[in-house]
C-alpha cells in the first residue's frame, strides 16, 4: 500500500524566505507524486507532479519539488516565499492495481503561514 | 468553462439523520471521486465513479454511499449521521480513467457539513 508523511504541521516563512515543505513516500511500485494547494475556503489545485519523467519538477506560481528514490523524499520548494503563498498544501501519492483501479493517498497537509 | 460545482456548500444535520451531497464535474468530465477532510484525519478518499460504475471506494462504513448518474453528476448519502461525520466532503472530476492515475483533478469547493 502506498502512503506519504509530511513532516511539520505548520511551517511559518518571513516573505521572502526559503520554502521547504517535506514529503516522504512509501510505495511498493514507482509512485506518481503529486503536490496540491488548498487556499482558505476552496478546493485542491494541482501544484506539480512527478510521473518517472524527470526527477526534478516545476510547477506552477515557482514551485518545484525533486523526487529521490534513495531517501523516498518528495520535499516542495520555492525560493521566495510571497504572502499569496499562504495555503495548506498537500503531497498525495498514486496507487492501485493496475487498470483503472487507482486511488490518491494523501499527507495530513501542511499550513505554510508566509510573515511580511 | 464552469467548474467543478458542489452544493449545498454548507449544511447543518443533527445525529441520526441522513443527508445527501451533490457534484456536477466540468463539461465532459466522466470520473467523479468523493474525499472526506476532516482537521485529525486529513483527506480521505471515499469512492470514484466513472460512467455510473463505481470503481474503487476507500475504507469508510457502508453509511457512506454514492452514485453517479448518465450525464456524471454524482451525489454521495451518508445515513445515520455521526458527530465524527462532520467535515469538509470534497468532490473532484478528471477527463478520463486515468485521472487518479495521473493526478489530473480538478476539485470543487467542498460542501462543509456540520452534525450536531
Amino acid at each position: 500500500a502506498q502512503s506519504v508523511t509530511q513532516l511539520g504541521s505548520h511551517v511559518s516563512v518571513s516573505e521572502g524566505a526559503l520554502v521547504l515543505l517535506r514529503c516522504n513516500y512509501s510505495s511498493s511500485v514507482p509512485p506518481y507524486l503529486f503536490w496540491y494547494v488548498q487556499y482558505p475556503n476552496q478546493g485542491l489545485q494541482l501544484l506539480l507532479k512527478y510521473t518517472s519523467a524527470a526527477t526534478l519538477v516545476k510547477g506552477i506560481n515557482g514551485f518545484e519539488a525533486e523526487f529521490k528514490k534513495s531517501e523516498t523524499s518528495f520535499h516542495l520548494t520555492k525560493p521566495s516565499a510571497h504572502m499569496s503563498d499562504a495555503a495548506e498544501y498537500f503531497c498525495a501519492v498514486s496507487g492501485g492495481s493496475g487498470g483503472s483501479n487507482y486511488k490518491l493517498t494523501f499527507g495530513k497537509g501542511t499550513l505554510l503561514t508566509v510573515n511580511p | 468553462k464552469a467548474g467543478v460545482t458542489q452544493t449545498p456548500r454548507y449544511l447543518i444535520k443533527t445525529r441520526g439523520q441522513q443527508v445527501t451531497l451533490s457534484c456536477s464535474p466540468i463539461s465532459g468530465h466522466r470520473s467523479v471521486s468523493w474525499y472526506q477532510q476532516t482537521p485529525g484525519q486529513g483527506l480521505q478518499f471515499l469512492f470514484e465513479y466513472f460512467s455510473e460504475t463505481q470503481r474503487n471506494k476507500g475504507n469508510f462504513p457502508g453509511r457512506f454511499s454514492g452514485r453517479q448518474f448518465s450525464n456524471s453528476r454524482s451525489e454521495m448519502n451518508v445515513s445515520t449521521l455521526e458527530l465524527g461525520d462532520s467535515a469538509l466532503y470534497l468532490c473532484a472530476s478528471s477527463r478520463d480513467s486515468v485521472g487518479l492515475k495521473t493526478g489530473e483533478l480538478f476539485f470543487g469547493e467542498g460542501s462543509r457539513l456540520t452534525v450536531l
